[in-house]
């Protein structure tokens, strides 16, 4: 139980051109995932908290008009990086905790390797 | 704010072997909760173990076990007869009771040796 899956895997786009990556809980209901950005050989960074039915929460330094996140149900939410550039070139990672309440353990999906050329 | 500490960037051991991963951590509150995630290869982050910080006894998964000391903010992952498939980044993180938010260390890099 607690799957949580993340699409696409990989995607390699042009500078310029937006990209949304959706994550979904299969097999449970999560009023709360979380979007992160992980660079080669660091830890996850968190970039902003998905609540389900309302606007996210964005960590300090995140831009909130580059990162958009929409959370329109118990089991999808949506990243979507606007006009992306070089520099956006990363691995993205989301996670959800299961809707019994906080306390519980994040299950994280598969990630996203964005590259933008 | 809390802080989490891998002070081990890398560590190298046998197949078969046992080995101890080091996690310290920095907070005022009382009760929290404790976790190792795994980061193998493939990047999908794989939960290994869990620790409630009101919880004497130390948490237990097959051949992972950790080593909870309380009053010295330490929380140590052991892996026992270690497996090429342990081979992987792993990650301490820090969740206080009430809150969403996972704060995590800057991880350690397993690598278990043929």
């Amino acid at each position: 139980g607690a799957v949580v899956s993340q699409h696409p895997s990989w995607v390699i786009c042009k500078s310029g051109t937006s990209v949304k990556i959706e994550c979904r809980s299969l097999d449970f209901q999560a009023t709360t995932m979380f979007w992160y950005r992980q660079f080669p050989k660091q830890s996850l960074m968190l970039m902003a908290t998905s609540n389900e039915g309302s606007k996210a929460t964005y960590e300090q330094g995140v831009e909130k008009d580059k990162f958009l996140i929409n959370h329109a149900s118990l089991t999808l939410s949506t990243l979507t990086v606007t006009s992306a550039h070089p520099e956006d070139s990363s691995f993205y990672i989301c996670s959800a905790s299961l809707r019994q309440g906080a306390n519980q353990p994040q299950h994280f999906g598969d990630g996203t390797r964005l590259s933008i050329l | 704010a809390q802080t989490v500490t891998q002070s081990q960037p890398e560590m190298s051991v046998q197949e078969a072997e046992t080995v101890t991963l080091s996690c310290t951590y920095d907070t005022s509150e009382n009760n929290y909760y404790l976790f190792w995630y795994k980061q193998p290869p493939s990047r999908q982050m794989i939960l290994v173990i869990r620790q409630e910080a009101y919880k004497q006894q130390n948490a237990t998964e097959n051949r992972f076990s950790v080593n909870f000391q309380k009053a010295a903010k330490s929380f140590s992952l052991k892996i026992s007869d270690s497996q090429l498939g342990d081979t992987a980044m792993y990650f301490c993180a820090f969740l206080p009771q009430g809150a969403q938010k996972l704060v995590f260390g800057q991880g350690t890099r397993l690598t278990i040796n043929p």
